[in-house]
């Protein structure tokens, strides 16, 4: 059964820099496509970007370009998601979650359990 | 982008009840829609993919249907169990976006 573990929550100044991490077990992850996705609190889910295997790139949604780096380390099984430049809008859950297909349809399935990021000064 | 649009944003409904929530696509996205399932505090929950296949292990009171830029979930026979957030998402671009949510609420 595959699960995703994420990194502890994290508390952020303006300005700075966060980097989540979600490690993939029970697959092998060059097999797979890690995406992220975001929730601010009592808002909705947001799609910020994955690895799409088809084009072998990394794709990020428009409003996140520029500043968020998705990253897969096969060797650890390991997804990471930094963003810069935060402020107190970024404050979310950040979720990773795998991109799943059966020919032709995807889906994200299963989610990592969050990560809590607050930005405060 | 493709935009995802949902209705109703929020509901009231009673156990037993049969309700449906729509999703509308800005443009067609043929039939790569999935729905999810999101309570409170938990991550969300894949239900429905391909707009009509149902996930393995999720009741069959659940369903969904449609294509092109139209899409319904329908849930026959409310459960407490299902008061929850509801949530669509394209699939049909790489660019994977999702509706803002439908919050199912106890009447």
């Amino acid at each position: 059964q595959v699960q995703l573990l994420q990194s502890g929550a994290e508390v952020k100044k303006p300005g700075a820099s966060v980097k989540v991490s979600c490690n993939v077990s029970g697959y092998i992850l060059t097999e797979l496509s890690i995406h992220w996705v975001r929730q601010a609190p009592g808002k909705g889910l947001e799609w910020m970007g994955g690895f799409d295997p088809e084009d072998g790139e990394t794709i990020y949604a428009q409003k996140f370009q520029g500043r968020v780096t998705i990253t897969e380390d096969t060797s650890t099984d390991t997804g990471h998601m930094e963003l810069t430049s935060l402020s107190s809008e970024d404050t979310a859950v950040y979720y990773c979650v795998l991109d799943r297909h059966l020919v032709p349809f995807n889906w994200f399935d299963p989610w990592g359990q969050g990560t809590l990021v607050i930005v405060s000064s | 982008d493709i935009q995802m649009t949902q209705s109703p944003s929020s509901l009231s409904a009673s156990v037993g009840d049969r309700l449906t929530i729509t999703c509308r696509a800005s443009q067609s996205i043929a039939r790569y829609l999935n729905w999810y399932q999101q309570k409170p505090g938990k991550a969300p929950n894949l239900l429905i993919y391909g707009a009509s296949s149902l996930q393995s292990g999720v009741p069959s009171r659940f369903s969904g249907g449609g294509s092109g830029t139209d899409f319904t979930l329908t849930i026959s026979g409310l459960q407490p169990e299902d008061f929850a957030t509801y949530y669509c998402q394209q699939t049909y671009s790489n660019r994977r976006t999702f509706g803002q949510g439908t919050k199912v609420e106890i009447k």
